[in-house]
């Protein structure tokens, strides 16, 4: 198994164009998120889906869109970049037991660094 | 807002010592509870997760105090591959009533020969 995949590794942007983050895992998980990581700041929320068809918004949604048309792959799309989107960005999966406040173990990607210019 | 609030740090630890983490969260209902591991530009990976009873495993031991909303972390004879970030990981529910987990900002470890 690859596990969670992210592409690119590093991006470089200008501020006001669009692009897509890709994640894609094969474990079969219900449920996941996009984290953007800050220095100073931790990992927080973006986005995060329970399954094919569902999303929900987590801490910091604005600016990103999602979508899960499938299990396996979880896109974020940059409307519009702006400088203060330079981050790392991380995607997880994984298991998730429904009606239960309760989390498995988060797979993370490697990461897509991001630099707004 | 839900809080999860660690000791940044660093801690500098000798080889071999004991060191102990703690972490506070503010959501009395958070029943989910884990430390992350995280080193230098890579993705986090589980290290435990925290049980109600407390759990060990091998060098590490995890404490959950509910009553004062508190978890730890304790790493016996600390080995130079024990230098990272630790980050306290918490469920919690939005202001819009989304659930999703609350990372700390970390505790960074550095462990000396």
């Amino acid at each position: 198994n690859a596990g969670v995949t992210q592409t690119p590794k590093f991006q470089v942007l200008k501020t006001g164009q669009s692009m897509t983050l890709q994640c894609a895992q094969d474990m079969n998980h219900e449920y996941m998120s996009w984290y953007r990581q800050d220095p100073g700041m931790g990992l927080r929320l973006i986005h995060y889906s329970v399954g094919a068809g569902i999303t929900d918004q987590g801490e910091v949604p604005n600016g990103y869109n999602v979508s899960r048309s499938t299990t396996e792959d979880f896109p974020l799309r940059l409307l519009s970049a702006a400088p203060s989107q330079t981050s790392v960005y991380f995607c997880a999966s994984s298991t998730h037991r429904q009606g239960l406040l309760s989390y498995n173990e988060q797979f993370f990607g490697p990461g897509t660094r991001l630099t707004v210019l | 807002r839900k809080e999860v609030e660690q000791d940044p740090g660093p801690f500098n630890v000798p080889e071999g010592a004991t060191v102990a983490f703690n972490c506070t969260y503010s959501n009395s209902a958070s029943q989910s509870f884990f430390w992350y591991r995280q080193d230098c530009r890579k993705e986090p990976k589980l290290l435990m997760s925290v049980y109600s009873s407390g759990n060990e495993d091998g060098r590490f031991t995890a404490q959950l105090n509910r009553a004062s909303q508190y978890i730890s972390l304790l790493i016996r004879d600390s080995k130079l591959s024990d230098s990272a970030t630790y980050l306290c990981v918490v469920n919690g529910r939005w202001g819009g009533g989304a659930d999703g987990l609350t990372f700390g900002k970390g505790t960074h470890l550095i462990i000396q020969p």
